[in-house]
């Protein structure tokens, strides 16, 4: 079945480190994003991107990182310049830009930095 | 104020009750979602809509472009309903389609 996946699920990591949380989708989708989910907050979108090799800034973009080498492909890094990056991560796909049809999100991975 | 509100933010039902949840916005857009969040986190999609009303099970959305406003209704409900849902916008702008979400109703269903 076609859906996105992301790893890891749950992940700790001591602060001043830079991680990367994964995000794979088999959907054929062009678009893929990220957003960030706190407590109490609805979702924000942390970078985007339509095409392979370009990609542009969301919202909250400071601290983080993303590269799209790859159609299937969409990892985030969350660098050491974040200033609280304990979160709640989502990955999302969709069809061709114009189109809202079959935005598709993953499991999220839950990051906590010590 | 943020371009997506919802109500209510918590609510509690009995097994068996109608549910409704409500959502505005305040801008131009292309669609609105309407998404479900369990406890483990991941986000299942419940409804696309730009217009009138779908139905899905025991599930129907509604829209009404021109108040900006949109409901979601559960009909019969059951404890395995309860889950956050969340109402989210999508606007068509030079960047693609991004959403703009609402902070969900946390919502328990109880025998």
């Amino acid at each position: 079945d076609g859906g996105i996946t992301q790893s890891p699920k749950y992940l700790f990591r001591k602060e001043g480190q830079n991680v990367t949380l994964s995000c794979e989708q088999n959907l054929n989708h062009d678009a893929m994003y990220w957003y960030r989910q706190d407590p109490g907050q609805g979702l924000r979108l942390i970078y985007y991107s339509q095409i392979v090799n370009d990609f542009q800034k969301g919202d909250i973009a400071e601290g983080y990182s993303v590269s799209r080498e790859k159609k299937e492909s969409f990892p985030l890094t969350v660098t050491s310049a974040q200033k609280n990056p304990t979160a709640f991560y989502l990955c999302a796909s969709s069809l061709p830009r114009g189109t809202d049809y079959g935005y598709t999100f993953g499991s999220g991975t839950r990051l906590t930095v010590v | 104020k943020n371009e997506v509100e919802q109500s209510p933010q918590n609510l509690t039902a009995q097994e068996g009750e109608f549910i409704t949840i409500n959502c505005s916005y305040s801008v131009g857009i292309s669609a609105l979602h309407w998404l479900q969040q369990h406890p483990g986190g991941g986000i299942v999609s419940l409804f696309m809509l730009s217009s009138g009303k779908k139905k899905h099970g025991r599930l129907i959305a509604t829209i009404n472009i021109q108040e900006k406003h949109s409901s979601l209704h559960i009909t019969a409900s059951h404890p395995r309903d309860s889950a956050v849902y969340i109402c989210a916008i999508g606007i068509l702008t030079g960047g693609g389609n991004k959403l703009t979400f609402g902070t969900g109703t946390q919502l328990k269903v109880e025998l």
